[in-house]
């Protein structure tokens, strides 16, 4: 079946320091697949940090960025230097643009971040 | 940015009893979503629903779940009759039809 696997966690990094998260995904069932990388800060609900839809393309916001490798069938979530205010629950998640709207997601576990002042 | 609310935050319930979560999509939305959490494991897609249908659910999706919206106030969950296996955080999502899910901070269901 499909499935998507990160980094284990708990990840701590330095502030200012730079960042990768890994993710990987199997994509058995989904001909275009869609990768996202989803946040939740703490005490708030799941948010979309990026999306990218066709491969070979990057995703970017809030400093973050990432690259749909379909060769490596890799989705790495980097940042060049991170803040105490990325300190989060991220989450890798692989959806089917197939099928439109309806696009259930499969997610990764989650990687806690936490980032020391 | 659009905020989907969940109703409860969470409801502890004996083992067998009927249990419905809420809730309360972005206003526009016209596809909706319950995934499942249990406690240390990955988020799971149950099922989604548009027009009044369930498009698509998960083995996950048992007989004794249900889902609906009726005139199109609330988005259902209803759980008829609990298990323990039941335990764990149910989030609801919306999405338009721009591929962007937007997610409930969960309800966390207790079965004892």
């Amino acid at each position: 079946g499909d499935s998507v696997t990160q980094t284990e966690g708990p990840v701590t990094v330095s502030e200012s320091e730079s960042l990768i998260i890994n993710c990987t995904y199997s994509a058995t069932s989904i001909a275009y697949p869609n990768l996202f990388w989803y946040v939740r800060y703490p005490g708030e609900g799941l948010q979309l940090l990026l999306k990218v839809i066709t491969a070979g393309q990057k995703g970017s916001s809030r400093g973050f960025e990432a690259t749909y490798n379909k060769e490596t069938t890799s989705f790495h979530l980097q940042k060049a230097s991170v803040q105490e205010s990325d300190s989060a629950v991220y989450y890798c998640a692989l959806g089917d643009g197939a099928t439109g709207g309806n696009n259930k997601l499969t997610f990764g576990q989650g990687t806690v971040l936490s980032v020391i002042p | 940015g659009p905020k989907v609310l969940q109703i409860p935050s969470h409801q502890i319930i004996d083992m067998g009893q009927m249990v419905t979560l809420n809730c309360d999509p972005v206003s526009n939305h016209l596809y909706f979503y319950w995934y499942k959490q249990i406690l240390g494991q990955q988020m799971e897609f149950l099922v989604n629903f548009y027009n009044g249908k369930v498009m698509e659910k998960s083995k996950l999706f048992k007989d004794q779940f249900s889902v609906e919206r009726p005139d199109g106030s609330y988005f259902t969950l209803k759980i008829q009759p609990t298990a323990l296996e039941d335990s764990a955080v149910y989030f609801c999502a919306s999405s338009f039809l721009n591929y962007e899910q937007y997610f409930g901070p969960g309800t966390r269901l207790t079965v004892l």
